[in-house]
This record gives structure tokens, C-alpha cells and sequence, in this order.
């Protein structure tokens, strides 16, 4: 089955540490981004990639960073940067051309120790 | 300053019945629409979209309506199901020309449906 897949599922962090979540898809979807989710928030995008070797800020994308080598892999890294990444992170993929509706893998909750 | 909105956090409905959930937008340039579903600690699941062309578009038990002169969607949901018990999020996004850029989606902050027996 096609789909999107993140890992892991929980993650904790130590002040001061990067940590990276992982986004595979096999949609063959060239577009894939990067959302975070806080209580009683709705979703708000900190990274988007069309194709690859590329990507562009979403609106909250300080603190973050990601790469995008392979069609399928978007990973992104929390920075020590980033003052308050205990969230909920979600990826999602769609199509490239025209108006797609984003898919979404099932999210990784990071949490600080 | 919320281009999307959801201004009921929570809506409760009996079994059988219609479940309507409202979604306010502010830009004039979003002509893309579209509504998730999402249970507790899993990622969104998409459900219907509409194009500002329209001004319904349905699916089995899910409809949704455009007012664009309004600046307003809604789901509606016939007839609800306890399994449609979840949050909803409505999101938009300016019209993408085939090959453009990818679309950026811009959501709103989810209503609570829960769906009695």
C-alpha cells in the first residue's frame, strides 16, 4: 500500500540537542512538506519541497532545517535553535501539478526531557 | 491574524443526524478549499476539496458548500455516524495554474465533532 510513513512515533530531546525526524513516502508525489501542530492550533508549515534538491520556509521555519536528496525522504532536523519544539509534527506529500490535496503520515510527537 | 477560521471549537450531534461545520476565510485569493478529518495522535486524513468554480461538491455522506461572496465553507455531513467522531480542520489556498507552484496550505484551528449514540 502507498502511503507516508514517520519516524518515530515519540521522540525526547535533551536541551541543546538537533534531532531528526524521518518522512519516507512511495506516493511518487514530488511535492512533500513539513507542519508542526501545537494544542488548540491549527497546522502551520515550516518547510515545503516541489522537487528535489530544493525546498523553501514555510512560516514558522526558524530553528529548523531540512534536506531533500532523494524523491522520496524529506527529513527534517530540530535545531538547538528552535526555543520551544515540543510539538506535534506532521509530514504530508502531494502531487506537484495543479491543486492536490496534501496526504499526511501519522506524525511524530517530540518532547523535551 | 487567522486567515482561516473555525469559530466553534466543539459541536456535539445525536446519531442519524445532519453535522454541519462552519469555516471562515478572509483572502480574497484563496480559491482552493479543502476539509480533513483527524483522530488523536494521527496525522490528518483527507475528505473533500472544492474549487472556487463551484459551489457544492459531494461525496457519499459529505457535501460542501462555497459561498464565495460570503467568504464562507461548510461540511455537512448526512447522516453522522459515531465513527465521524474526530477533529476537523478546513484549509485553502490560492489557486495553483497546472505546473505552478506547489500549493500552500493555510488552515484553520479544527472543530471538535462528537457524534452521540
Amino acid at each position: 500500500d502507498g502511503g507516508i510513513t514517520q519516524s518515530p512515533k515519540y521522540l525526547f530531546r535533551k536541551e541543546g540537542q538537533n534531532v531528526t525526524l524521518s518522512c519516507e513516502q512511495n506516493l511518487n508525489h514530488d511535492a512533500m512538506y513539513w507542519y508542526r501542530q501545537d494544542p488548540g492550533q491549527g497546522l502551520r508549515l515550516i518547510y515545503y519541497s516541489q522537487i528535489v534538491n530544493d525546498f523553501q520556509k514555510g512560516d514558522i521555519a526558524e530553528g529548523y532545517s531540512v534536506s531533500r536528496e532523494k524523491k522520496e525522504s524529506f527529513p527534517l532536523t530540530v535545531t538547538s535553535a528552535q526555543k520551544n519544539p515540543t510539538a506535534f509534527y506532521l509530514c504530508a506529500s502531494s502531487k506537484r501539478t495543479g491543486n492536490q490535496p496534501q496526504h499526511f503520515g501519522d506524525g511524530t510527537r517530540l518532547s523535551i526531557l | 491574524d487567522q486567515q482561516v477560521k473555525q469559530n466553534s471549537p466543539s459541536l456535539s450531534v445525536q446519531e442519524g443526524r445532519i453535522s454541519i461545520l462552519n469555516c471562515d476565510y478572509t483572502n480574497s485569493m484563496f480559491d482552493y478549499f479543502l476539509w480533513y478529518k483527524k483522530y488523536p495522535a494521527e496525522g490528518p486524513t483527507f475528505l473533500i476539496s472544492i474549487s472556487s468554480i463551484k459551489d457544492k461538491n459531494e461525496d457519499g455522506r459529505f457535501t460542501v458548500f462555497l459561498n464565495k461572496s460570503a467568504k464562507h465553507l461548510s461540511l455537512h455531513i448526512v447522516p453522522s455516524q459515531p465513527g465521524d467522531s474526530a477533529v476537523y480542520f478546513c484549509a485553502a489556498s490560492p489557486w495553483v495554474n497546472y505546473g505552478g507552484a506547489t500549493n500552500k496550505l493555510i488552515f484553520g484551528t479544527g472543530t471538535l465533532l462528537a457524534v452521540q449514540p
